[in-house]
């Protein structure tokens, strides 16, 4: 699976958008970028992926570059309980090597009132 | 739908017990995986099983660990003679059938204390 670069930590205002990037300059053409988030002492929650398309759920929106060697994750209207740690994983999905997802360190993003 | 369920959620043992560590998955998921979380670090992969079958245990330590699917009941995740270091928090997910683009759900996890 292609590496991913993110920056350890960002604040974010409540109410305002939280934009995550992630780097994977290596990606391959079949693989997919995920996001999860771990809110403390719970387990990771699933929240969006996409493959080459931009993606919309009620969660969040994804923005994948046109080269794909980069995203961005956007919480359009930040909540305090929107703080946690994202990770952005790369992944062949359904593959013999696709099934380990490869945390990282993520982003520790911190939501202010 | 219920989601991934894991018991206990707190597990504390002495060093040279047993811990056992269940994963009920998603109703018509038949893909188990477990992961550790040791003290602050990521998690990490420790294996894969389907139904009666383990598909990849490359993430387990060789020895002490064991992990079981079967066809009737909870995924379990074994450790014997545990030891301080195997104090970490325990992540099962469950994922359907493979189709396009599965994804993995996770559960609370269960937290071990070896004193």
């Amino acid at each position: 699976d292609a590496k991913t670069t993110q920056p350890p930590s960002m604040d974010c205002a409540e109410g305002r958008a939280a934009n995550l990037p992630c780097n994977h300059s290596t990606i391959s053409g079949n693989e997919y970028v995920y996001w999860y988030r771990q809110i403390h002492s719970q387990g990771p929650q699933y929240i969006i992926h996409g493959l080459k398309n931009n993606e919309t759920n009620e969660m969040a929106s994804l923005i994948i570059t046109e080269d794909r060697k980069s995203s961005t994750l956007i919480l359009p209207h930040a909540t305090l309980r929107d703080t946690a740690v994202y990770y952005c994983i790369v992944r062949v999905p359904n593959s013999n090597s696709g099934y380990a997802l490869n945390f990282g360190k993520g982003t520790s993003l911190l939501v202010t009132p | 739908n219920a989601g991934v369920m894991q018991n206990p959620r707190h597990l504390v043992r002495r060093r040279g017990q047993e811990a056992r560590l269940r994963c009920s998955p998603m109703k018509g998921h038949s893909h188990v995986y477990w992961y550790r979380q040791l003290p602050e670090e990521g998690l990490k992969f420790m294996v894969y099983l389907q139904k009666e079958n383990i598909i990849d245990e490359s993430g387990m330590p060789k020895e002490r660990f064991s992990a079981e699917f079967p066809k009737e009941g909870p995924s379990i995740l074994r450790i014997q003679q545990v030891v301080r270091g195997d104090s970490a928090a325990y992540f099962c997910a469950s994922s359907p059938l493979f189709g396009l683009a599965e994804t993995q759900y996770f559960g609370p996890g269960t937290r071990l204390l070896v004193l």
